[in-house]
């Protein structure tokens, strides 16, 4: 069974300082992977996404994220914070994508706290 | 383009009570989901459709039930209302395709007395 873990629960950045969401993934077979943004009261918003190709993938935001295979892992990046974007991050990892996205599995989440 | 829309926003239920919970969208897209969104365990996928006639459980289905009679609707149904289903309830939908993101509704907050 598919599985993602978000060791952060709580993250605190300076507005301005560099920001990392750690994502580790379990799935026996290639993974697909997402980045997804909850802000208070509202749905998720995908940030970017990786099925294959380029490992760096460029997202919404000034987001990026790294897929590496040998660590399990899909860290999200952004050099520089702003203060909206406190919100609560999600990583999901995906069954094939020629089913869709409808069975994605999802972290419990990093909350993102800026300070000024 | 009003995009995934739920109704309602909140819902106050005793236990054993009944209530569906609606979700449609207007973009055509075949694949439409249910998650629930419970503190500190991120989303669950309850149950999915990936086209009107056709449904599916998902993780944790239990409880619940659905049906898709057209493309644009996918309800979810309480039959007996339990404490354990208080929750932030999700529906998503997406065309079909591999490179195609999920849309998200605003979410229904559920409380079971």
């Amino acid at each position: 069974a598919q599985s993602v873990t978000q060791p952060d629960i709580h993250i605190t950045v300076s507005e301005g300082a560099s920001l990392e969401l750690r994502c580790n993934y379990s799935y026996g077979a290639t993974p697909y992977l997402f980045w997804y943004v909850q802000s208070p009261g509202q749905g998720l918003q995908l940030l970017l996404k990786y099925f294959s190709g380029d490992t760096l993938v460029q997202g919404i935001k000034g987001f990026e994220a790294e897929f590496k295979r040998s660590q399990s892992s899909f860290n999200l990046r952004k050099p520089s914070v702003h203060w909206s974007d406190a919100a609560e991050y999600f990583c999901a990892v995906g069954a094939s994508p020629n089913f869709g996205n409808e069975k994605l599995t999802f972290g419990t989440g990093t909350r993102l706290t800026i300070i000024p | 383009n009003a995009g995934v829309t739920q109704t309602p926003k909140f819902q106050v239920l005793k236990t054993g009570q009944s209530m569906t919970l609606q979700c449609a969208q207007d973009m055509n897209h075949e694949y439409m989901s249910w998650y629930r969104q419970d503190p500190g365990m991120g989303l669950r996928l309850i149950h999915y459709s990936v086209g009107a006639g056709i449904t599916d459980q998902g993780e944790v289905p239990n409880g619940y039930n659905v049906s898709r009679s057209t493309t644009e609707d996918f309800p979810l149904r309480l039959l007996s209302a339990a404490p354990s289903q208080t929750s932030v309830y999700f529906c998503a939908s997406e065309l079909q395709g591999c490179n195609q993101p999920q849309h998200f509704g605003d979410g229904t907050r559920l409380s079971i007395l």
